[in-house]
């Protein structure tokens, strides 16, 4: 199977500008995850996404939303841009199995807002 | 509030020798703590688990221990690879009201395995 796939994989952004960053989850996957890497931060987790309904949001402003499709593909946008929002974005789609759930990451987006 | 934290930021060993890593967590409802391997320009990788039911597992050269009374988990890496150099992530999850499993992730600890 493919793995987890994002794009773009760079992106450079200037302060006020949107963004949006697009993420294709392992197929069979229903469950795609948001997460923002900074330095010395680890992997905050934004928000996840299943059957293209939002079922957990993490503590960011409203400035960072997501969506996600019927076919399971999921996009997130940043509008409004700060330059602390530079980062690595980190999509991960899992699935469940014995009641346990598995996380699989993808490469990630690393967007610098100048 | 950190809840899951992992205080060493950075850990060097030499080949052959075990690697420890470690990680100490706060909220009760953890029952189920994953270990993740980061390189460089790729993502997070999954590498190891274990069910707060068990004290141990074991995966070839690599064994999660749990401490429930400490709220502690260590990874160990035996024998340590020049290509186990890598960042190294904890988490945790808890069985949610909605019955959805969320990860709260630690900040890493960056292992590197001297030649």
């Amino acid at each position: 199977k493919a793995g987890v796939t994002q794009t773009p994989r760079y992106l450079i952004k200037t302060r006020g500008q949107q963004v949006t960053l697009s993420c294709s989850p392992i197929s069979g996957h229903r469950s795609v995850s948001w997460y923002q890497q900074t330095p010395g931060q680890g992997l905050q987790f934004l928000f996840e996404y299943f059957s293209e309904t939002q079922r957990n949001k993490g503590n960011f402003p409203g400035r960072f939303s997501g969506r996600q499709f019927s076919n399971s593909r999921s996009e997130m946008n940043v509008s409004t841009l700060e330059l602390g929002d530079s980062a690595l974005y980190l999509c991960a789609s899992s699935h469940t199995s014995g009641g346990r759930e598995t996380q699989y990451f993808g490469p990630g987006t690393r967007l610098l807002v100048l | 509030d950190q809840q899951v934290k992992q205080n060493s930021p950075s850990l060097s060993v030499q080949e052959g020798r075990i690697s420890i890593l470690n990680c100490d967590y706060t909220n009760s409802m953890f029952d189920y703590f994953l270990w993740y391997k980061k390189y460089p320009a790729e993502g997070p990788t999954f590498l190891i688990s274990i069910s707060s039911i068990k004290d141990k597992n074991e995966d070839g050269r690599f064994t999660v221990f749990l401490n429930k009374s400490a709220k502690h988990l260590s990874l160990h890496i035996v024998p340590s690879q020049p290509g186990d150099s890598a960042v190294y992530f904890c988490a945790a999850s808890a069985n949610m009201n909605t019955g959805r499993r969320a990860l709260t992730f630690g900040s890493g600890t960056r292992l590197q395995v001297q030649p």
